[in-house]
């Protein structure tokens, strides 16, 4: 099984600052990396796939980038609505794995 | 619109069986691998089960093999979770999910809301 690695496990950061959240894969996964947003008592929504593509509706403050084994989402001026989790999963293998999840709080 | 709707969820205790359900519409469900991926409470995300397209290809991590069973109705596209011998370290909340384009190893574009699984003496 293909273990993620999310950190830091919270990030403080300010409302209008930038915000890099990083994912690592015990082994190399392809570029099958989703980044995924989660709000209190929802479900998660997809942000990102394939590393770095947007999903469909999904605002260009937020991007992906990365390879191999090391992946950063980047969210270049944060929100309100921002603060919240994040997960990264990857798809290259089965089971497809979650990271432990990044919470965004502000500072 | 694609929608997925999960029910069934409730208080069981350990040992005893729940079946979990998800309707889907909006889209061609026969045509789509499923999924059911649960969360611990203030926990993350853990993928149970995947069927294939057609249910011939089932998938179970190893915590749930052997007591959990994935299936599917495609003439009613309905998703089931049928768990067995449930432990209280399966006390979740159970979200269906269909990958982006439909097939195996995908990431996953439409959750439903989840339906919600305790169990406790």
């Amino acid at each position: 099984e293909i273990v993620m690695t999310q950190s830091p496990a919270t990030l403080s950061v300010s409302p209008g600052e930038r915000a890099s959240l990083s994912c690592r894969a015990s082994q190399s996964i392809s570029g099958k990396l989703a980044w995924y947003q989660q709000k209190p008592g929802q479900a998660p929504r997809l942000l990102i796939y394939a590393a770095s593509t947007r999903a469909t509706g999904v605002p260009a403050r937020f991007s992906g980038s990365g390879s191999g084994t090391e992946f950063t989402l980047t969210i270049s001026s944060l929100q309100s609505e921002d603060f919240v989790v994040y997960y990264c999963q990857q798809y290259n293998n089965w089971p497809l794995t979650f990271g432990g999840g990044t919470k965004v709080e502000s500072k | 619109q694609v929608h997925l709707v999960e029910s069934g969820g409730g208080v069981v205790q350990p040992g005893r069986s729940l079946r979990l359900s998800c309707e889907a519409s909006g889209f061609t469900f026969f045509s789509n691998g499923m999924y059911w991926v649960r969360q611990a409470p203030g926990k993350g995300l853990e993928c149970v089960a995947l069927i294939s397209y057609n249910g011939d290809n089932k998938y179970y991590a190893d915590s749930v093999k052997g007591r959990f069973t994935i299936s599917r109705d495609n003439s009613k596209n309905v998703l089931y979770l049928q768990m067995n011998s449930l432990r209280a370290e399966d006390s979740a909340v159970y979200y269906c999910a269909k990958p982006y384009s439909g097939n195996y190893l995908e990431p996953f574009d439409i959750w439903g809301q989840g339906t919600i699984v305790s169990v406790s003496s």
